[in-house]
């Protein structure tokens, strides 16, 4: 199995911060990987997928990138509505695997 | 508007069966892919498998033995079985849509499911 590897695993930040995640994946994941939002309670919301590629209906402010075998999460400006987890997936190769997920808090 | 919606009982005695449903509208599930995934506190996101209408499914190795997805076109519905359940099976059970095999776009709300005699 594909080991995604994702860090921080919590971040404290505050309205109006650039943030930065990142998932490393154990092999090539050849930029099949999607970023995934979750709040309390509820399911895990697309945001990105094939590393780079907005899903309709998202904010800008999200972007993803790839190199290697790292891939990369970015918020460009945090706004309040943005404080939650997140989540990476490979869909590479079967079984699929997600990351730990990291919690974004407000500072 | 697509939606999922995830029904069947929250709570399984070890050993038996977990059977959960889910209805979905504003999609038909003869067309795209659909599957399942299910999230704890101590394993996190675990992805079960998906079910295409034309082919056969795909089930993580580490459950295939205990897994069957299937799909009710006359419903609407897919579902999940799982076997032989124990107190590790006990999660979140989320299905969800893809609209490629790579990537899911749409889920359900997801239904709490607990193993316990």
């Amino acid at each position: 199995d594909i080991q995604m590897t994702q860090s921080p695993s919590s971040l404290s930040a505050s309205v109006g911060d650039r943030v930065t995640i990142t998932c490393r994946a154990s092999q090539t994941i050849g930029g099949y990987l999607n970023w995934y939002q979750q709040k309390p309670g509820k399911a895990p919301k697309l945001l990105i997928y094939a590393a780079s590629s907005l899903q309709s209906g998202v904010s800008s402010r999200f972007s993803g990138s790839v190199s290697g075998t790292t891939v990369t999460l970015t918020i460009s400006s945090l706004e309040l509505e943005d404080f939650a987890t997140y989540f990476c997936q490979q869909t590479y190769s079967t079984p699929y695997t997600f990351g730990q997920g990291t919690t974004l808090e407000i500072k | 508007q697509v939606q999922l919606q995830e029904s069947g009982p929250g709570l399984v005695k070890p050993s038996e069966t977990l059977s959960l449903n889910c209805t979905v509208s504003g999609a038909s599930v003869s067309s795209f892919y659909w599957g399942w995934i299910r999230q704890s506190p101590w394993k996190g996101l675990e992805w079960i498998g998906y079910i295409y209408n034309s082919g056969s499914p795909k089930y993580n190795p580490s459950l295939k033995s205990r897994v069957i997805m299937s799909l009710d076109t006359s419903k609407n519905e897919l579902s999940l079985k799982l076997s032989a359940v124990n107190t590790a099976d006990t999660a979140v059970y989320y299905c969800a849509r893809g609209y490629s095999r790579y990537v899911s776009d749409y889920w359900g709300q997801g239904a709490r499911v607990t193993v316990s005699s």
